[in-house]
């Protein structure tokens, strides 16, 4: 899997949009950005993942470069339950699935 | 409908002895993998099953380590005399298919070997 960088910590005062960003200069074509977040003592959740177009859920928005070599998460309304460790991984759609997480970003949100 | 389902939740043993962690896939899931967390540290891959074929132990760290699933369902991770340093979280995850879909997560289970 292709790496990634993230910075170490965040803070986003509640109730701001939180912009997470994450470089992985060097994704390959048919690798897919996914994020994933961890909140303290449970297992990691599923937010979001896309290839090269724009992504919105009920969770967040993921905005992807047009050269693909980095993105932003975007969670629109942060609240305090918010508060995370945010992993970005690249990994391809085939093969080996197993995820590689990196150290993450530890957004806190600030009432 | 359900997700991931781990137990126990915790788990503390003494040096030497054995232990068997459970895991619950999402029903319809054919993939499910085991990854380890150490304190403060990102997740290890552990192994990977894929419906009837052979299981991916690339990532076992030792032959203490085994695990097996039964079809599409129930996996136990086994760790056989247990050190020290195999205190961590075990996590189990499980996706619909080889094809790379998104994998869900359980709560893990909370080792402690004193």
């Amino acid at each position: 899997d292709a790496k990634t960088t993230q910075p170490t910590s965040m803070d986003c005062a509640e109730g701001r949009a939180a912009n997470l960003p994450c470089n992985h200069s060097t994704i390959s074509g048919n690798e897919y950005v996914y994020w994933y977040r961890q909140i303290h003592s449970q297992g990691p959740q599923y937010i979001i993942h896309g290839l090269k177009n724009n992504e919105t859920n009920e969770m967040a928005s993921l905005i992807i470069t047009e050269d693909r070599k980095s993105s932003t998460l975007i969670l629109p309304h942060a609240t305090l339950r918010d508060t995370a460790v945010y992993y970005c991984i690249v990994r391809a759609n085939f093969g080996n699935e197993k995820l590689t997480f990196g150290t993450g970003t530890r957004l806190t949100i600030i009432p | 409908g359900a997700g991931v389902s781990q137990s126990p939740s915790n788990k503390v043993t003494e040096k030497g002895k054995d232990v068997e962690l459970r895991c619950d896939p999402i029903s319809g899931h054919t993939a499910l993998y085991w990854y380890r967390q150490r304190l403060g540290q990102g997740l290890e891959f552990l192994i990977y099953f894929q419906g009837n074929s052979a299981p991916d132990k690339s990532g076992l760290p030792s032959d203490r380590f085994s695990a097996e699933r039964t079809g599409e369902s129930v996996s136990t991770l086994t760790i056989q005399r247990t050190q020290q340093e195999d205190s961590a979280v075990y996590l189990c995850a499980s996706s619909l298919s080889r094809g790379g879909e998104t994998q869900y997560f359980g709560p893990g289970t909370r080792l402690l070997v004193l």
